[in-house]
C-alpha cells in the first residue's frame, strides 16, 4: 500500500524559479529517498535522507525531514527545462530495527518547467 | 554507480501467453531484490521481495502463481507473467539493493498484451 502522500500532485514554474514539493509519510521509516522519473523511463535515485538527519543537500537539491510531522520536502533550486519529470518520494520502514530496504513509494509530483 | 540492467525493455504478446522479464545487477551482487509494477500516471507499486537462494514474498493481493519470480543467482532475478491478460499490461520495474539502503532501479520494461 502506498504510504506516502505529495503535493502537490502537479506543478509548473518557470526556468529559474525554485520547485517545492512535499511528502508525508504515516510510519517510522529509517530513511526517506527522493527518485526522478523520466516519462516512460526508469526511477533516477537523487538523495536519501536517514531518519536522524533533518537537512541535506546535493548540487540544487535540498532536502529536509521531520520525523514529528512524518514529512519531508524537496526543493530544487534555479530550475532548468531539463528537470522537468516526476518526482517520488519513498520510504524505508522501520522494520524492527531491521532494514530490508523495502520501499513504499508517494504518488508523486509532476513538475514542468518552461523554458 | 552501480548498473541495473533489465530485459527485454519492451515486449508485446498474445493474451494467454507468458512473458519473462530479467533483472541483472552489472557490477555489484544485490542480495535482494526488489519488483514494482507502475501503471500509467501513477505511482510504483512493490510486487514481491526477491531474495537469493530462497523464496520471493509477495505484497498483498499479488498473486504468486501468477507472477513467479526466481532469483538463482546474487546478479540475477526473474519475473515471468504467467497468462498475461490485458490488465496485466504495465510498466515492470526491478531494482537491486544491498544492506547499505540505496537502491539501484532498472530502467523499466514496458509490457502491452493484446
Amino acid at each position: 500500500s502506498q504510504q506516502g502522500e505529495e503535493d502537490p500532485q502537479a506543478l509548473s514554474i518557470q526556468e529559474g524559479e525554485n520547485a517545492t514539493m512535499n511528502c508525508s509519510y504515516k510510519t517510522s521509516i529509517n530513511n526517506l529517498q527522493w527518485y526522478r522519473q523520466n516519462s516512460g523511463r526508469g526511477l533516477v535515485h537523487l538523495i536519501l535522507i536517514r531518519s536522524n538527519e533533518r537537512e541535506k543537500h546535493s548540487g540544487r537539491l535540498r532536502v529536509t525531514l521531520d520525523t514529528s510531522k512524518k514529512s519531508s520536502s524537496l526543493l530544487i533550486t534555479a530550475s532548468r527545462a531539463a528537470d522537468t519529470a516526476s518526482y517520488f518520494c519513498a520510504t524505508d520502514q522501520d522494520a524492527g530495527g531491521t532494514s530490508y530496504g523495502k520501499l513504499t513509494f508517494g504518488q508523486g509530483t509532476i513538475l514542468t518547467v518552461h523554458p | 554507480g552501480a548498473v541495473v540492467s533489465q530485459h527485454p525493455s519492451w515486449v508485446i504478446c498474445k493474451s494467454g501467453t507468458s512473458v519473462k522479464i530479467e533483472c541483472r545487477s552489472l557490477d555489484f551482487q544485490a542480495t535482494t531484490m526488489f519488483w514494482y509494477r507502475q501503471f500509467p500516471k501513477q505511482s510504483l507499486m512493490l510486487m514481491a521481495t526477491s531474495n537469493e537462494g530462497s523464496k520471493a514474498t509477495y505484497e498483498q493481493g499479488v498473486e504468486k502463481d501468477k507472477f513467479l519470480i526466481n532469483h538463482a543467482s546474487l546478479t540475477l532475478s526473474t519475473l515471468t507473467v504467467t497468462s498475461a491478460h490485458p490488465e496485466d499490461s504495465s510498466f515492470y520495474i526491478c531494482s537491486a539493493g544491498t544492506v547499505q539502503e540505496t537502491q539501484y532501479f532498472g530502467p523499466g520494461t514496458r509490457l502491452l498484451v493484446l
